[in-house]
């Protein structure tokens, strides 16, 4: 069964940096891209960004660009996002994806239940 | 940017009955279409992909069709466990993936 487990979400400043992290299991991790996509609160999905199987090509939205960075271990089955220059807008339940695909074929076929954060003085 | 804009917004339905959801795409995406369904407190569930492909497990009452700028999902019976959220998202133009606003499916 595929299982993605996220953590790291809090109550954060404007300005201020935080790590996400999503644990895998229940399938090949190191087979397939990874996303992370986001949902404001009442809102609808947003993408933020893809990391492809090896790491070798990443993918950002614009709003996010320059501010967070994303990474993976596949000997960890783990997936990162690096935030930094936090702002309110960022406030949101930030879910991981599985890919279907190996570079990113940008269909999201598992989930996992989210992390919140707030960015709130 | 490509905008998805679903409707109705809101499908008030009765157990039993069929439910016709709507996705239209400012440019067209080709078959790139995929539906996902969030129930509350969830995370979303691919429904379908590449507009007209069921996806691990779910149930035939689930149908997808379109392609260019119009697509259409289809519950041909609506059973409790299906009313929800539903959201388009295109991956056509790639990295901008987008998402539509949502067709919200509640009991009548």
């Amino acid at each position: 069964e595929v299982q993605l487990v996220e953590s790291g979400g809090v109550v954060v400043q404007p300005g201020g940096s935080l790590r996400l992290s999503c644990a895998a299991s229940g399938f090949t991790f190191d087979d397939y891209a990874m996303h992370w996509v986001r949902q404001a609160p009442g809102k609808g999905l947003e993408w933020v960004s893809l990391i492809s199987w090896d790491g070798g090509s990443t993918y950002y939205a614009d709003s996010v660009k320059g501010r967070f960075t994303i990474s993976r271990d596949n000997s960890k089955n783990s997936l990162y996002l690096q935030m930094n220059s936090l702002r309110a807008e960022d406030t949101a339940l930030y879910y991981c994806a599985k890919d279907m695909g190996a570079y990113g074929d940008y269909t999201f076929d598992y989930w996992g239940q989210g992390t919140l954060v707030t960015v709130s003085s | 940017e490509i905008v998805l804009t679903q409707s109705p917004a809101t499908l008030s339905l009765s157990p039993g009955e069929r439910a016709t959801l709507s996705c239209r795409a400012s440019q067209s995406v080709s078959s790139y279409l995929a539906w996902y369904q969030q129930k509350p407190g969830q995370a979303p569930r691919l429904l379908i992909y590449d507009a007209s492909n069921r996806a691990t497990g779910i149930p035939a009452r689930f149908s997808g069709s379109g392609s260019g700028t119009d697509f259409t999902l289809t519950i041909s019976s609506l059973e409790p466990e299906d009313f929800a959220v539903y959201y388009c998202q295109q991956r056509s133009n790639w990295p901008e993936v987008t998402f539509g606003p949502g067709t919200k499916v509640d009991i009548k």
